[in-house]
């Protein structure tokens, strides 16, 4: 069951800096690959999300990297702030398939 | 506001009891998802809907969970005979189908406790 393997399980960096979260896949058919946050007694809000035709998508501060060769993906957060603190999940699907496969979570904190 | 909505929010119920919780999808998307998440762990597919009908459900989902959506709109998930295992937070989540690929909507999910 556990096809997305994310790392690490928890985080702190302090305010200003970059937030590096990590994650693997198994299933090679896998060509979506989106990342959620999700805060404290709320459900998880797409933040960015990446097909594999591309090696890298940018959003504002936040940027995803895509290795397809070595089955990785990241998340990197610069300029991290403490209203960033939150859950972190990567996921990974059949691109319009229904079973998407989470990882277990990164908690960031952003020390002020 | 007209993102995914559930209700309640939050239950407690006694071991063997029946639970049912609704789902209202953000409108006009036509795929609803449920998932299941724990503490410490990413959400579980549980089961999905298009339109009214139910196309694919996890080995997850035992026998004493059952999920409808009789109108293709609203979907509801009960759980009979509730056990302590069943103590989770089960989010419900909906989805356009076509061009906008798996962007999935999730609720703010309904937390269960069973005692």
């Amino acid at each position: 069951q556990q096809q997305v393997k994310q790392s690490p399980q928890s985080l702190i960096v302090q305010k200003g800096g970059i937030s590096i979260i990590n994650c693997a896949y198994e299933n090679t058919a896998f060509d979506y690959f989106p990342w959620y946050q999700q805060f404290p007694g709320k459900g998880p809000a797409l933040l960015i999300a990446i097909r594999p035709d591309v090696s890298e998508k940018k959003e504002g501060r936040f940027t995803i990297s895509f290795n397809k060769s070595a089955k990785q993906f990241s998340l990197h957060i610069m300029d991290s702030q403490p209203g960033d603190s939150a859950t972190y999940f990567c996921a990974a699907s059949i691109y319009n398939n229904n079973d998407m496969r989470f990882g277990a979570g990164t908690r960031l904190t952003v020390k002020p | 506001d007209t993102g995914v909505s559930q209700d309640p929010r939050h239950k407690i119920t006694k071991r063997g009891q029946n639970v049912t919780f609704r789902c209202d999808p953000i409108s006009e998307h036509n795929r609803l998802y449920w998932y299941r998440q724990t503490l410490g762990q990413g959400p579980e597919f549980l089961t999905y809907f298009q339109n009214e009908a139910q196309l694919e459900k996890s080995r997850l989902l035992s026998n004493r969970f059952s999920a409808e959506r009789p109108k293709g709109s609203f979907s509801t998930l009960e759980i009979q005979r509730t056990e302590q295992g069943d103590s989770a937070m089960y989010l419900c989540a909906s989805s356009p189908f076509g061009t906008k690929g798996n962007t999935i909507y999730f609720g703010e999910g309904s937390w269960l406790t069973v005692v």
